[in-house]
């Protein structure tokens, strides 16, 4: 399974709304997971089973979708939310990860 | 906290062997819910999975390592490890381990990956 996501970067504010896309070719279930990653840091789980928000992980981060479409979705971005984020699928072997979509400070 | 740790060599020269072991710091790697797995990170570049392992050794390997790829696991030395043969530069990478979790959640396998260690940059290079 083939994973893209948009956009490949975005500059926000504090505060805004960002959503990114990750697109899956074919189509799968909803076994899709989204990490955030800093500079030089591990990735780090935010959401699995496509909407299911990891123990721990703030609910300003939202997921959804299903077959060839999912959404990560920052409600009011933080400081600590400028990063790069990876969607990564495990329906079926081999697993596959997104090239990233950096998120920046406008 | 768990904690997973990497151990090996940075440095290679191309067509040597890259071997990576990681220590797990409980002893989860011996429970039925986890797969242990191998990611790579080329500088500035995303992420790929490599393969993983269950504690009985059942292995899943990216298809387009599988020919040089080769993993092990320890459980008495809470220890799982990755050996990757015949490296070039394009294997220059920060190579992770992390622990996958695997549960049936009734209609579907749950999966993530959601302790990862620090990470480990291996640089091949003549």
């Amino acid at each position: 399974i083939q994973l893209t996501q948009s956009p490949t970067s975005v500059s926000a504010s504090v505060g805004d709304r960002v959503s990114i896309t990750c697109r899956a070719s074919p189509g799968m279930g909803s076994g899709l997971a989204w990490y955030q990653q800093k500079p030089g840091k591990p990735p780090k789980l935010l959401i699995y089973d496509a909407s299911t928000l990891e123990s721990g992980v703030p609910s300003r981060f939202s997921g959804s979708g299903s077959g060839t479409e999912f959404t990560l979705t920052i409600s009011s971005l933080q400081p600590g939310d400028f990063a790069t984020y990876h969607c990564q699928q495990f329906d079926s072997y081999p697993f596959t990860f997104g090239p990233g979509t950096k998120v920046d400070i406008k | 906290q768990l904690q997973l740790q990497e151990s090996g060599p940075g440095l290679l020269k191309p067509s040597e062997t890259l071997s990576l072991t990681c220590t797990v710091s409980d002893d989860s790697i011996s429970s039925t819910s986890y797969f242990w797995g191998w990611i790579r990170q080329p500088p500035g570049k995303g992420l790929e999975w490599i393969g993983n392992i269950y504690h009985s050794g059942k292995t899943y390997i990216n298809p387009s390592l599988k020919s040089r790829v080769t993993m092990s696991v320890d459980t008495s030395k809470t220890q799982f490890s990755l050996k990757m043969s015949s490296v070039t530069a394009a294997d220059t990478a920060v190579y992770f381990c992390a622990r996958q979790g695997d549960f049936w959640s009734g209609d579907h396998i749950t999966r993530f990956f959601d302790y990862w260690s620090q990470g480990t940059l291996v640089t091949v290079s003549s």
